[in-house]
């Protein structure tokens, strides 16, 4: 059973730029999470899609944004790139509530330069 | 705002030894309790869930959960080196909530 995968693994890219991750979660799941994680704040609550919905969001600015497709896919669109945005961003899935637990893909590591 | 702590560590360890990771949350209508290890450089991989009081064995590993004292613990028996990373304690409510994560404790297992 293929696990979440997360493409590209790693990014560079110019403040002011935009950039878009995607995330194929595990076959059957079909709730999407996404987290950025940054050595000083952890791993940090981006938002969660369900059945192409956003169920969940977390404190981050509008230049966030996602979305989930039919299949489950999810991509995220990081707007305006700031220096601060360098970061390890993780997607996770679960079946549905997530009351099991969420497996996380390999993440895609950017840099804003 | 839901709070997930952890002691930061790192903890230190000697081979063969017990390794006990603590973690404290402030939601007292958390169902969920999850512990995560992650290697430097990897993503988080999910080696313990608990949702029930008492404790809970897998192998060298046991989680504990006291919902009173909003308190859960992961143990690691006769630990080993391949055991240093850092360990994530989550916690989920019921329902569509998301999973909230402690900053984890690293734990360094000496040979």
């Amino acid at each position: 059973k293929a696990g979440v995968t997360q493409t590209p693994r790693y990014l560079i890219k110019t403040r002011g730029q935009q950039v878009t991750l995607s995330c194929s979660p595990i076959s059957g799941h079909r709730s999407v999470s996404w987290y950025q994680q940054t050595p000083g704040q952890g791993l940090q609550f981006l938002f969660e899609y369900f059945s192409e919905t956003q169920r969940n969001k977390g404190n981050f600015p509008g230049r966030f944004s996602g979305r989930q497709f039919s299949n489950s896919r999810s991509e995220m669109n990081v707007s305006t790139l700031e220096l601060g945005d360098s970061a390890l961003y993780l997607c996770a899935s679960s079946l549905g509530a997530g009351v099991d637990g969420y497996t996380f893909g390999s993440g895609t590591r950017l840099t804003v330069v | 705002q839901k709070e997930v702590e952890q002691n930061s560590g790192p903890l230190s360890v000697p081979e063969g030894a017990i390794a006990s990771l603590n973690c404290t949350y402030s939601d007292r209508v958390s169902q969920s309790f999850f512990w995560y290890r992650q290697y430097s450089g990897k993503s988080p991989e999910l080696i313990m869930s608990i949702y029930s009081n008492g404790d809970k064995e897998d192998g060298r590993f046991t989680a504990q959960l006291n919902k009173a004292s909003q308190y859960v613990s992961l143990l690691i028996r006769d630990s080993q080196p391949s055991d240093s990373a850092t360990y994530l304690c989550a916690v989920k409510n019921s329902g569509n909530t998301p999973l909230v994560f402690g900053k984890g404790t690293r734990l360094s297992v000496i040979a």
